[in-house]
């Protein structure tokens, strides 16, 4: 079946420093890719997706992208804030056809705590 | 407008009660998805609607486990005869539709079984 594995955290980094978590997986055919983020107290978020190989997927200075040889989906920021502590959720889900009806996938979450 | 809502937000039961979880979706949304949270791991899904038709009910763990939908809104997960490895997070959400549609999450109902 579908899986995703995700590095171990948890990740500790100061302000400013440059972030990847990494994120492979395995599935038939092709999927969607997804990161959602879980902050403090709050629901799970949408952070970005690709739904193609190849695709780059962006927001709010975070980005990943789909590739197809390597089954993965690292997520990297440049520079983090202390305001992305959050924990972060790789994730897959398969493409329309099937009976999955688009369920996701996720991986076990990695910790990230940003220091001023 | 409002997200995805659930209630409660949190639940202690003891072991063997039964147990009702809701989830209001947003309205409009035609999927709706419940997922298990256990503690320190990623969700896993338990089952799928589409309306108040249950597509996909592969993730339940046992018969103890039941979903509904009835109108095709509101949906409640009931557990029977709790146990303590049911303690976990449950999420619910929601999407315009299966696929390729973003699912939006509630903020989870946290039960424990003492």
């Amino acid at each position: 079946g579908d899986s995703v594995t995700q590095m171990e955290g948890p990740v500790t980094l100061s302000e400013e420093a440059f972030l990847t978590i990494n994120c492979t997986y395995t599935a038939t055919g092709y999927p969607s890719l997804f990161w959602y983020v879980q902050y403090p107290g709050e629901g799970l978020q949408l952070l970005l997706k690709a739904t193609k190989a190849d695709d780059k997927g962006s927001n709010k200075g975070f980005e990943a992208t789909y590739r197809k040889e390597t089954t993965s989906f690292h997520l990297e920021k440049g520079s983090v804030q202390v305001s992305d502590s959050a924990v972060y959720f790789c994730a897959l889900s398969p493409n329309a056809g099937g009976t999955s009806y688009g369920k996701l996938t996720f991986g076990q979450g990695t910790i990230l705590t940003v220091h001023p | 407008g409002a997200g995805v809502s659930q209630s409660p937000r949190y639940k202690v039961a003891k072991r063997g009660q039964d147990v009702a979880l809701r989830c209001d979706p947003i309205s409009g949304h035609v999927s709706l998805f419940w997922y298990q949270q256990a503690l320190g791991q990623g969700p896993e899904f338990l089952t799928y609607f589409q309306n108040e038709a249950q597509l996909d009910k592969s993730g339940l763990p046992s018969d103890r486990f039941f979903a509904e939908r009835p109108e095709g809104s509101v949906s409640t997960l009931k557990i029977q005869r709790t146990q303590q490895e049911d303690s976990a997070v449950y999420l619910c959400a929601s999407s315009l539709g299966p696929y390729s549609y973003e699912q939006y999450f509630g903020p989870g109902t946290r039960l424990t079984v003492t």
